[in-house]
């Protein structure tokens, strides 16, 4: 059965480091998604991404993050100049469904440490 | 606003025994709810979802929009059962997901 997969799955960065985060979503999915999970806290919607751009993000998903579809089959999210805050770990998924948010696939998520 | 409660961080039952993981929503629209688990050290899975009206490994979830709630329920407990729990609020028109803080399930021998 295919999976969402995301690399690398641990990554430690010094505070003011930028950061990318990997993601291969599902081949015929359309719909791609970031969220994070700070420890002991819910999951936290980012960021929506269909058709090359945003479709929706979150008050969270400020100026220091983006995301980018660099080719047919990764999806990256990036940190611009990494906060303490910033240490979570994120979630990676995908959908097909159009028209509402349907049954997201969720990668196995990357812990992200900033010292 | 839109928010999902899970009120229990923890549940612990004995093997054989009735689960059930509470659920409840704020969403003034149409919701699409669903049920995720999270083994341990895996990803998060789907589990449920009300639309399909399915059981699965024997969990079932009504919603019930008078009580703005979608519990969890399965009569009788597994051990491998034990997992984390969330429950996650899709609104129409959006295409993200609100979950709930979780409840980690506990199943004892």
């Amino acid at each position: 059965e295919p999976e969402v997969t995301q690399t690398p799955s641990h990554q430690v960065t010094q505070m003011g480091q930028e950061v990318i985060l990997r993601c291969v979503p599902i081949s015929n999915h359309l719909y791609f998604y970031w969220y994070r999970q700070i420890l002991g806290q819910k999951v936290e919607f980012l960021v929506s991404f269909y058709n090359n751009e945003i479709s929706e993000k979150s008050e969270i998903f400020d100026d220091q993050f983006s995301v980018e579809r660099p080719d047919g089959s990764n999806f990256t999210l990036k940190i611009r100049s990494t906060k303490l805050e910033d240490s979570a770990m994120y979630f990676c998924a995908s959908s097909v469904i159009f028209g509402g948010p349907g049954e997201q696939y969720f990668g196995p998520g990357t812990r992200l440490t900033v010292t | 606003a839109q928010r999902v409660t899970q009120p229990e961080k923890l549940l612990s039952v004995f093997k054989g025994a009735p689960v059930e993981l509470k659920c409840n929503y704020s969403y003034s629209g149409s919701p699409e709810l669903f049920w995720y688990v999270q083994y341990s050290r895996q990803r998060l899975q789907l589990l449920l979802r009300h639309i399909s009206r399915e059981s699965i490994k024997g969990f079932t979830a009504d919603l019930n929009k008078g009580e703005t709630s979608f519990h969890l329920k399965k009569p009788f407990a597994q051990e491998e059962d034990s997992a984390m729990y969330y429950c996650a609020l899709g609104a129409s028109g959006t295409y993200k997901y609100i979950f709930g803080t979780g409840t980690r399930l506990k199943v004892l021998a």
